[in-house]
């Protein structure tokens, strides 16, 4: 069964730049699209992007300026990086994996990241 | 950007009962070259990742119990839990991934009563 792990930084100062990993095991990541999407503190989920196993991403248009999602298939992980971060970016972050049908089908646990000075 | 709204924002159920909750698209979810509907439902319990439990708007995921079911075509959408279990407490959210940018409902609390 795929498994997908978050990783990274809990806290980002204002300004700065978060970045997150994805780690997936129990499968590859070739073949697929995995998204990322987030969910501030008792809110909904907001997607993010996606990215290819092939490279390819598309953004989520009210954060396309400052998202940017890659992968390293030697490695299975996928990853994700926004730039000049405030408080309105404090959020749990998801990975998550596409299926043949598009939709997501596996899910990480999700990490917390917040946005403080 | 596709706007996905869910019915209702909260919801108390008694155990055994019936549960409904409803999701309206702000467009069409259906794709016309394989006839199918865009359109999926989760399961989010607290401190958890959602869980896919419906997609294609009616297709219930391997494993998830038969008391869940999906259905709804165009823009309207409805998942029904026919005998509520005191595990079915949770927030539940639609989901259209038919067009980018992908988009949730949301969500709907469902509590007992």
């Amino acid at each position: 069964q795929v498994q997908m792990q978050e990783s990274g930084p809990g806290l980002v100062k204002p300004s700065e730049t978060l970045s997150l990993t994805c780690s997936v095991s129990g499968g590859s990541i070739n073949g697929y699209y995995w998204s990322w999407i987030r969910q501030p503190p008792g809110k909904g989920l907001e997607w993010i992007g996606y990215i290819y196993y092939s490279g390819s991403t598309n953004y989520s248009p009210s954060l396309k300026s400052r998202v940017t999602i890659s992968l390293d298939t030697s490695k299975d992980q996928v990853s994700l990086k926004v730039n000049s971060v405030t408080a309105a970016d404090t959020a749990v972050y998801f990975c998550a994996r596409h299926s043949s049908t598009w939709v997501l089908d596996y899910w990480g646990q999700g990490t917390l990241v917040t946005v403080s000075s | 950007d596709i706007v996905m709204t869910q019915s209702p924002d909260s919801l108390a159920v008694s155990l055994g009962e019936r549960a409904t909750i409803n999701c309206k698209s702000s467009q069409s979810v259906l794709f016309s070259s394989n006839n199918r509907h865009y359109l999926a439902w989760y399961q989010q319990k607290l401190g958890q990742p959602p869980k896919l439990l419906i997609y294609w708007a009616s297709t219930r995921e391997s494993g998830v119990p038969d008391r869940f079911s999906g259905s709804g075509s165009g823009t309207d959408f409805t998942l029904t839990i026919s005998s509520l279990q005191a595990e079915d407490v949770a927030v539940y959210y639609c989901h259209q991934y038919y067009s980018i940018p992908i988009t949730f409902g949301q969500g709907t609390r469902l509590e007992i009563k």
